[in-house]
């Protein structure tokens, strides 16, 4: 079956460092990938989403791009913020429009001053 | 935007008793919602499908008896856990398809402790 599998947090960062967080997924054909964001006491975001190999999501100064040869979707942003703090999920549909989406464990980020 | 209010956002009960959790889209209309739920340091799970004026569908696992959904309008869904045990709580989380391009809008989720 389809799985995410998502670097185990908690990430502590200072304000302005560089953000990494690992995503790899399997599944079978060529899924959908999503990053969803969770700030503290709100529900699931999304984030930034690509739907084929070599596409790259983006939103709010993250990234992701799509690695089909890897089978990865790691998340990137170039310099956190405190704002930036919260649970992150990568996730997955087998392919695009409503279908059963599947999450990696979560993330948490806490970026500190 | 879309908005799902989920409440409770957290609830302590007594081994036995039973839990309800509503999700309520607040500006559009919800013709099908998911329901999850999430164990410490693993995935969200989804649990079942609820669809408006029909059963829900569960996903392999998951008791149909015991994890009651009902969505008897376009606006409200709710998730009762009957007779709980302390090896249901868990964070339980709703979405609901919101339109097209990946449109799912997610409740802020409900953290359940059964003592």
């Amino acid at each position: 079956g389809n799985s995410v599998t998502q670097m185990e947090g908690p990430v502590t960062l200072s304000e302005e460092a560089f953000l990494t967080i690992n995503c790899t997924y399997t599944a079978t054909g060529y899924p959908s990938l999503f990053w969803y964001v969770q700030y503290p006491g709100e529900g699931l975001q999304l984030l930034l989403k690509a739907t084929k190999a070599d596409d790259k999501g983006s939103n709010k100064g993250f990234e992701a791009t799509y690695r089909k040869e890897t089978t990865s979707f790691h998340l990137e942003k170039g310099s956190v913020q405190v704002s930036d703090s919260a649970v992150y999920f990568c996730a997955l549909t087998p392919s695009g429009g409503y279908q059963k989406v599947t999450f990696g464990t979560g993330t948490k980020l806490q970026v500190i001053p | 935007g879309a908005v799902v209010s989920q409440h409770p956002s957290w609830v302590i009960c007594k081994s036995g008793t039973s839990v309800k959790i509503e999700c309520r889209s607040l500006d559009f209309q919800a013709t099908t919602m998911f329901w999850y739920r999430q164990f410490p340091k693993q995935s969200l799970m989804l649990m079942a499908t609820s669809n408006e004026g029909s059963k829900a569908t569960y996903e392999q696992g998951v008791e149909k008896d015991k994890f009651l959904i009902n969505h008897a309008s376009l606006t409200l869904s709710t998730l009762t856990v009957t007779s709980a045990h302390p090896e249901d709580s868990s964070f339980y989380i709703c979405s609901a398809q919101t339109g097209g391009n990946y449109g799912y809008t997610f409740g802020s989720g409900t953290r359940l402790t059964v003592v």
